[in-house]
């Protein structure tokens, strides 16, 4: 069956290091995946989208990463700040620009710890 | 521009009543979805539509309802609320597909 998998206990980064969040997925074959940023009480907020053929993307402290063999992507925010802390998603498209809507993974907890 | 809008933002139902989520948005986006989150579950598709007069199920439909009369409009009705349907309700809409999704701030629900 298709998975999404993150890493599911809450992840403690001190201030100022680079938090590094895992994506891994099984039986998709996405032509994109997406990252997502929630706060408690709020809805999801888009933060970055790449594609099959890009291995790397960035914006501003955010790196995304895609490999494509691997089945996996990994988010890193560099010089972590306490107000990064939230729960980050990813998400792929199931049939790579399928209509059906993105599949979500689980969410891994964030903490930036001053 | 006002985004995604949901109301009520929180509602309790008794088993067997049945309500109206209401979702809207002013971006002129074709695509709309709604998603239940759940602890230790993550996101679940209910229902999507990718134009007026267009729906399809998702992951998770059973007992819920959509209609997709306007571009703007995209609500879910539960029929007859069961406390299984208690969960954080998420309204989203995107331009297109290979879009990023803009998401409501959510309806929590309880059903007792």
């Amino acid at each position: 069956s298709q998975k999404i998998e993150q890493n599911s206990e809450a992840l403690n980064i001190q201030e100022g290091k680079t938090a590094t969040l895992t994506c891994n997925y099984t039986n998709y074959s996405p032509a994109y995946l997406q990252w997502y940023r929630q706060d408690p009480g709020r809805g999801p907020v888009f933060l970055l989208l790449i594609r099959e053929n890009e291995k790397e993307k960035r914006k501003e402290r955010l790196k995304v990463t895609f490999d494509t063999t691997l089945k996996q992507s990994l988010f890193h925010i560099t010089a972590s700040q306490p107000a990064d802390s939230a729960t980050y998603l990813c998400a792929l498209d199931p049939r790579g620009g399928g209509a059906d809507g993105l599949t979500f993974g689980k969410g891994t907890h964030l903490i930036i710890q001053p | 521009n006002a985004g995604v809008t949901q109301t009520p933002k929180f509602q309790v139902l008794k088993t067997g009543q049945s309500m109206t989520l209401q979702c809207a948005q002013d971006m002129n986006h074709e695509y709309m979805s709604w998603y239940r989150q759940d602890p230790g579950m993550g996101l679940r598709l209910i229902h999507y539509s990718v134009g007026a007069g267009i729906t399809d199920q998702g992951e998770v439909p059973n007992g819920y309802n959509v209609s997709r009369s306007t571009t703007e409009d995209f609500p879910l009705r539960l029929l007859s609320a069961a406390p299984s349907q208690t969960s954080v309700y998420f309204c989203a809409s995107r331009a297109t597909t290979n879009e990023k999704l803009f998401f409501g701030s959510g309806t929590q629900l309880s059903v007792l």
